[in-house]
């Protein structure tokens, strides 16, 4: 099974602020890596798919990229709204995986 | 407009079977692939399994594989997870979600249903 490794698993940031987490796979899984973003008490929602293509009504400053074993989700100026957890995911190959998840917090 | 309506959730002890359902509509149905993702209390996603949209292909996470069985009926809009001997280690949301139809990414899910397996 493909490992996915996330970091941070919690951050702090104000509004503003650029954010950055990674998400690395335990093998190659090409760009088949797609990020979600999940709010308390809410389901998860798409946010970007194989890499950085943006899901419909995400805002641009969700930015993703990488390739092969290492990939960045970035949120280039951080938004209220922004404040949640992120999971990566590996769509390369069954079993499916998830990150362990970054928690954004306010700083 | 897209939506998911799992049910069947609740408290079940070891060792015991429970049924979910998913009820969708708002999408052609029978033209995408489903998936059952659950979350512990507190914790992150696990993804289960997923059935594709015509033939009916089923995977699994090794964690629930032998005992979960997904199946869907394209007639009635509706997915299932068939779980049987289950596990404390079973307690979680249990998500329903639809394929993009692209690669296995997931561009809608359900409010969940709670499953509690005691001991």
């Amino acid at each position: 099974d493909i490992q996915m490794t996330q970091s941070p698993s919690s951050l702090s940031a104000s509004v503003g602020d650029r954010v950055t987490i990674t998400c690395r796979a335990s093998q190659t899984i090409s760009r088949y890596l797609n990020w979600y973003q999940q709010k308390p008490g809410k389901a998860p929602e798409l946010l970007i798919y194989v890499t950085s293509s943006l899901q419909s009504g995400v805002p641009s400053r969700f930015i993703g990229s990488g390739s092969g074993t290492d990939f960045t989700l970035t949120i280039s100026s951080l938004q209220p709204e922004d404040f949640a957890t992120y999971y990566c995911q590996q769509s390369s190959r069954t079993p499916l995986t998830f990150g362990g998840g970054t928690k954004v917090e306010i700083k | 407009e897209v939506q998911l309506v799992e049910s069947g959730g609740g408290v079940v002890q070891s060792g015991g079977s429970l049924r979910l359902s998913c009820a969708a509509s708002g999408f052609t149905f029978h033209d995408y692939a489903m998936h059952w993702v659950r979350q512990a209390p507190g914790k992150g996603l696990e993804w289960v399994s997923l059935i594709s949209g015509n033939r009916g292909s089923t995977y699994y996470a090794d964690s629930v594989k032998g005992r979960f069985t997904i199946s869907r009926d394209n007639s009635k809009n509706s997915l299932y997870l068939q779980m049987n001997s289950l596990r404390t280690e079973d307690t979680a949301l249990y998500y329903c979600a639809k394929d993009t139809g692209s690669g296995w990414d997931l561009d809608y899910w359900g409010q969940g249903t709670l499953v509690t397996v005691s001991s």
